[in-house]
């Protein structure tokens, strides 16, 4: 099955400087990689995907980039604020029929952003 | 419009004992699926569903059984509840295999 690394597991930076978070995925099929935002005490929430057709996609200060020959994908958030504290996560999906649209998530990175 | 609602919040069980977790959707969507969280661990599956009356194993199926009667609600077993299987669980709905995952709040299970 498929394999998602993450790194780092903690990320602390402070306001107004930029954030990366890593993902390694192992399998070549997989074509949808979502990142979720997870709270303290909340569900994660999708914040922006790329599928594997395309190789950057952006949204204000996120913006997420795939390499599909190294199968790695990264999330980039620019001039962080407070609010960006959180844990996050990335995730890849294999496409196959009958394979039920399942993520595979990576074990998150929890990012602190100080003051 | 809900999105996805679990119950209950919160549950504490001692070992043994057994309880069922219940997930509701009411966006119509044809995919349902468990999963647990635990620290360092990220969010790992249990079991799934590609539509009414279907039910597969995700990654870590032991000691967990679901069904899925009804289209909109995805119901997740815990038959002799044991202290590894102390979790926050997170149901998650999606309309097909194109989109990302709409989540629940999460059940905190606690096993003692």
């Amino acid at each position: 099955g498929e394999n998602v690394e993450q790194h780092p597991s903690t990320l602390s930076v402070q306001e107004g400087d930029s954030a990366v978070i890593k993902c390694t995925y192992s399998d070549s099929a997989s074509n949808y990689f979502p990142w979720y935002k997870q709270e303290l005490g909340k569900r994660p929430q999708l914040i922006i995907d790329i599928r594997s057709n395309v190789g950057e996609k952006k949204d204000q200060r996120i913006a997420v980039t795939l390499n599909k020959t190294a199968k790695h994908f990264s999330l980039h958030i620019t001039e962080t604020q407070p609010e960006d504290s959180a844990v996050y996560f990335c995730a890849a999906r294999i496409a196959h029929a009958g394979g039920g649209n399942k993520l595979t998530f990576g074990t998150g990175t929890q990012l602190k952003v100080e003051l | 419009n809900a999105g996805v609602t679990q119950t209950p919040k919160f549950r504490v069980l001692k070992t043994g004992q057994s309880m069922t977790l219940l997930c509701a959707q009411d966006m119509n969507h044809e995919y349902m699926y468990w999963y647990r969280q635990d620290p360092g661990m990220g969010l790992r599956l249990i079991h799934y569903s590609v539509g009414e009356g279907t039910t597969a194993k995700g990654e870590v199926p032991d000691g967990y059984n679901v069904s899925r009667l009804k289209k909109q609600n995805f119901l997740l077993g815990l038959e002799s509840a044991a202290p590894s299987q102390t979790s926050v669980y997170f149901c998650a709905s999606s309309p097909g295999s194109r989109y990302g995952y709409t989540f629940g709040s999460g059940t905190r299970l606690t096993v003692v």
